[in-house]
């Protein structure tokens, strides 16, 4: 099946920095990516969607200015989390889709705390 | 509107007796239903999909489910657990196009005893 890589798998920063994670599909043009985010012990929420070549589309109370979300190419997309606070820490992963099939493949997600 | 539910919580079973995850859904177009299983700190892998075809889909590692529209339920079996099933499983709705976010319900943890 189709391949999607996240980088990096995690990621230990302070308070107040931003990190960058990236989203790749490896073997096929990914027309739409998704960025979740998973709580411990809790359900994937979806974030945002987004198109190659357009703005992303977020989810209520997601806020943009905070995920700033980048997809550049077919195979690349980029969330950053600017000026990241602990009640941030998370686990984000991304899925792509390149539209003619059901599925979406996910990466294998990244693990962010803010210390 | 989509939605799921995912009845259980937490499901406990012994080792070699059936498994059984239950699933409802709810939504306006004609869905797309999924299973993915997630083990501690990994992603999710896809065990099965229904996507209007057959309606008992048969996925990997033994599961599968079957859609049942007059229940609107997309429950998944496996005769005989493996220690290995022990994950958390997620049942998703979606519509038709890939190109549409999913709807993931709250998980179910699959506990297997010795």
């Amino acid at each position: 099946g189709a391949v999607v890589s996240q980088h990096p798998s995690w990621v230990i920063c302070k308070s107040g920095t931003s990190v960058k994670i990236e989203c790749r599909s490896l073997d096929f043009q990914a027309t739409t990516m998704f960025w979740y985010r998973q709580f411990p012990k809790q359900s994937l929420m979806l974030m945002a969607t987004s198109n190659e070549g357009s703005k992303a589309t977020y989810e209520q109370g997601v806020e943009k200015d905070k995920f700033l979300i980048n997809h550049a190419s077919l195979t690349l997309s980029t969330l950053t989390v600017t000026s990241a606070h602990p009640e941030d820490s998370s686990f984000y992963i991304c899925s792509a889709t390149g539209g003619l099939a059901y599925e979406q493949f996910f990466g294998p997600g990244t693990r962010l705390t803010v210390l | 509107a989509q939605s799921v539910t995912q009845l259980d919580s937490h499901v406990s079973v012994s080792e070699g007796t059936p498994v059984l995850l239950r699933c409802n859904y709810s939504s306006s177009y004609s869905p797309s239903l999924f299973w993915y299983v997630q083990h501690p700190n990994k992603g999710l892998q896809l065990l099965l999909k229904y996507t209007s075809a057959a309606t008992l889909v048969k996925g990997i590692n033994g599961f599968e489910a079957e859609f049942k529209k007059s229940e609107t339920s997309f429950h998944l079996t496996k005769p005989s657990a493996h220690m290995s099933d022990a994950a958390e499983y997620f049942c998703v709705v979606s519509s038709f196009s890939g190109n549409t976010p999913l709807v993931f319900g709250k998980g179910t943890r699959l506990s297997v005893i010795a």
